[in-house]
């Protein structure tokens, strides 16, 4: 059974703080990664879809890094806002006919 | 901008009772995903579609649940009879080409079984 773990759990940062959370996945056959933002009341948004080890992708202050050959990624945020409170889901492909597994996410909130 | 629309976006019943809930995915997106997520858990595949086709269907219990897609557009996922167990968020998602690709998701439907 392919496990991807994601942590923290939870996460209470203020207003500024830079943050990061990892996505631990099999190291074995790997094929794609993903991270998703889940706001609240709102459908989940791609953030990065991630394939070749050393991958490093950027989307305004939210970045993500990928280490295959160790099996994991992190997602950092430079200087939190209140609107990136959400839950922040990766998801591992593994295999080009595999589905996508995804993790238990970590929900981020951003005090004012 | 394009975006996948879900119905309903709520739904409570009784349990032993049938329910149905519609995805339309973004025009042109081939694959389409029904996902269920319990409180808690990360979303789980119940069903891809790649055009009208079923592509994997592994993880639908398919006792109790169906899913069609009859045209290649739109899709239905049923629940008959429904199971407390079956309480959860319903996701639906399209994605222009296969699972390497991102998803685009609609906002769910969440079911409360009593």
């Amino acid at each position: 059974i392919l496990n991807v773990e994601q942590s923290p759990q939870s996460l209470h940062v203020q207003e500024g703080d830079s943050t990061n959370f990892t996505c631990s996945f099999p190291s074995s056959n790997f094929y794609a990664l993903h991270w998703y933002r889940w706001e609240t009341a709102k459908s989940p948004e791609a953030l990065f879809v991630m394939t070749l080890n050393g991958d490093e992708k950027k989307k305004g202050r939210i970045s993500a890094t990928l280490n295959t050959k160790e099996g994991y990624s992190y997602l950092y945020i430079k200087g939190s806002q209140p609107e990136d409170s959400a839950t922040y889901l990766c998801a591992f492909k593994g295999g080009s006919q595999g589905n996508l597994i995804f993790g238990k996410g970590t929900k981020l909130s951003v005090k004012p | 901008e394009a975006e996948v629309a879900q119905s309903p976006r709520y739904k409570i019943t009784e349990k032993s009772q049938a329910v149905a809930f519609w995805c339309d995915p973004i025009s042109g997106h081939a694959t389409l995903y029904w996902y269920r997520q319990i409180l808690g858990q990360g979303p789980e595949l119940l069903v891809q579609f790649q055009d009208e086709s079923v592509v994997d269907d592994s993880q639908l219990p398919k006792d109790r649940f169906s899913a069609e897609r009859l045209k290649g557009v739109d899709s239905t996922l049923k629940i008959q009879p429904a199971e407390l167990g079956d309480s959860a968020m319903y996701l639906c998602a399209s994605s222009l080409f296969d699972v390497a690709y991102e998803q685009y998701f609609g906002p769910g439907t969440r079911l409360t079984v009593t």
